[in-house]
């Protein structure tokens, strides 16, 4: 069965330093990877995904994330983190039809 | 479009009484799957469905309860509601072509005493 690790709890980074959220799975096959965040209170939104081809992938609000198949990782980065960044944030693996695992989250804190 | 809609945001429930969550799509989405969300645990597959008529059950199904009768609605049913299920529940709905990601309801937030 596939499963999704985050290492990380909790992350605090001050407000224009650098981010990395880690994300470690299992799975079997190929996988469909996605990092997702919840504003406090908040729905779930789609960051970015990955599935083939190129192995750093682009989402919105300027996160980035790099598949890397020998560490089974994928790691979520942001090159400066803005105060409106914090957020819990969710890695994922597809399974199936379209079953998502999900992670048990990173809560990002950032001070000024 | 109003993407994936749940009601309601909010419930209050004793132990023992029954309700229905309710999730509706209006993306033509084949898939739609209910989410528990609690502290420390992420999110956690109740039940799915990838067609009106078919249902199937996730990671944590028990006290649970799920139809579907059309496309675009996928209700959630507690028979007998007990403190365990206190929780935040999401709805999500995908296609089932390509890289499908599942876009995800505002949530309930489910208390029970």
């Amino acid at each position: 069965a596939q499963s999704v690790t985050q290492p990380d709890i909790h992350i605090t980074v001050s407000e224009g330093a650098s981010l990395e959220l880690r994300c470690n799975y299992s799975y079997g096959a190929t996988p469909y990877l996605f990092w997702y965040v919840q504003s406090p209170g908040q729905g779930l939104q789609l960051l970015l995904k990955y599935f083939s081809g190129d192995t750093l992938v682009q989402g919105i609000k300027g996160f980035e994330a790099e598949f890397k198949r020998s560490q089974s990782s994928f790691n979520l980065r942001k090159p400066s983190v803005h105060w409106s960044d914090a957020a819990e944030y969710f890695c994922a693996v597809r399974a199936g039809y379209s079953t998502l695992t999900f992670g048990k989250g990173t809560m990002l804190l950032v001070s000024p | 479009n109003a993407g994936v809609t749940q009601t309601p945001k909010f419930q209050v429930l004793k132990t023992g009484q029954s309700m229905t969550l309710q999730c509706a799509q209006d993306m033509n989405h084949e898939y739609m799957s209910w989410y528990r969300q609690d502290p420390g645990m992420g999110l956690r597959l109740i039940h799915y469905s990838v067609g009106a008529g078919i249902t199937d059950q996730g990671e944590v199904p028990n006290g649970y309860n799920v139809s579907r009768s059309t496309t675009e609605d996928f209700p959630l049913r507690l028979l007998s509601a007990a403190p365990s299920q206190t929780s935040v529940y999401f709805c999500a709905s995908s296609t089932m072509k390509g890289v499908n990601e599942q876009y995800f309801g505002p949530g309930t937030r489910l208390t029970v005493t």
